[in-house]
């Protein structure tokens, strides 16, 4: 099956600064890709939809200003969590589905633990 | 998009068989069923995916009845290896929108 990748796996930061989170679609273009995130014990929660070449859709409830997503190519989107605190500590989760795919299917990448001290 | 209900957990042991039984009353005719796995500290992933009758690959069966308004997920013989979160959709996304996903069902399986 086709592969989405995420870096980094963990990261640790100060409250205060940014953290900027990669997903690649390895071996497919994705011209749409989407961000979760998933605290401890619950589902997924959609964060925003990330579009290649325009700009992100965001779910209500989610600062855009604070997480900044760029899809700059048909691989790559990037999430930017800005001036994080602890709150925004939580597992973040990228998918993107394959054009022409079966329903229902997308493919995750392995997720982006973040820890805001 | 239709709601689906799941059991939040479940227990099993090595070897066993495990049922995992979703409710979608208000499926639609042109949604699929569709079951994610997620590993602790992973990305979900697509497992299995039927309209109707029975569907069966090297991961699970399941079974849909003729009125679709549920589904039954069936692992044959678990292992450790087994515990997850397995997560029931009942949609007709094609690629332009986020998945949504449930509560989902949390399974652990003991030695």
């Amino acid at each position: 099956g086709a592969v989405v990748s995420q870096h980094p796996s963990r990261v640790i930061c100060k409250s205060g600064t940014s953290v900027k989170i990669e997903c690649r679609s390895l071996d497919f273009q994705a011209t749409t890709m989407f961000w979760y995130r998933q605290f401890p014990k619950q589902s997924l929660m959609l964060m925003a939809t990330s579009n290649e070449g325009s700009k992100a859709t965001y779910e209500q409830g989610v600062e855009k200003d604070k997480f900044l997503i760029n899809h700059a190519s048909l691989t790559l989107s990037t999430l930017t969590v800005t001036s994080a605190h602890p709150e925004d500590s939580s597992f973040y989760i990228c998918s993107a589905p394959i054009r022409g795919g079966r329903i229902n299917e997308q493919f995750f990448g392995p997720g982006t633990r973040l820890t805001v001290l | 998009l239709a709601k689906t209900t799941q059991p939040i957990s479940m227990d099993s042991y090595e070897g066993q068989e495990v049922n995992i039984t979703c409710s979608h009353n208000n499926i639609a005719t042109n949604d699929y069923i569709t079951w994610y796995q997620q590993f602790p500290s992973q990305g979900p992933r697509f497992i299995i995916q039927g309209y109707k009758t029975k569907v069966t690959n090297e991961v699970a069966s399941l079974f849909i009845p003729a009125d679709r308004k549920s589904s039954t997920l069936s692992l044959p013989r678990v292992s450790l290896s087994d515990t997850a979160v397995y997560y029931c959709l009942a949609s007709q996304d094609t690629g332009r929108r986020a998945l949504t996903f449930g509560s989902g069902t949390r399974l652990q399986v003991q030695p």
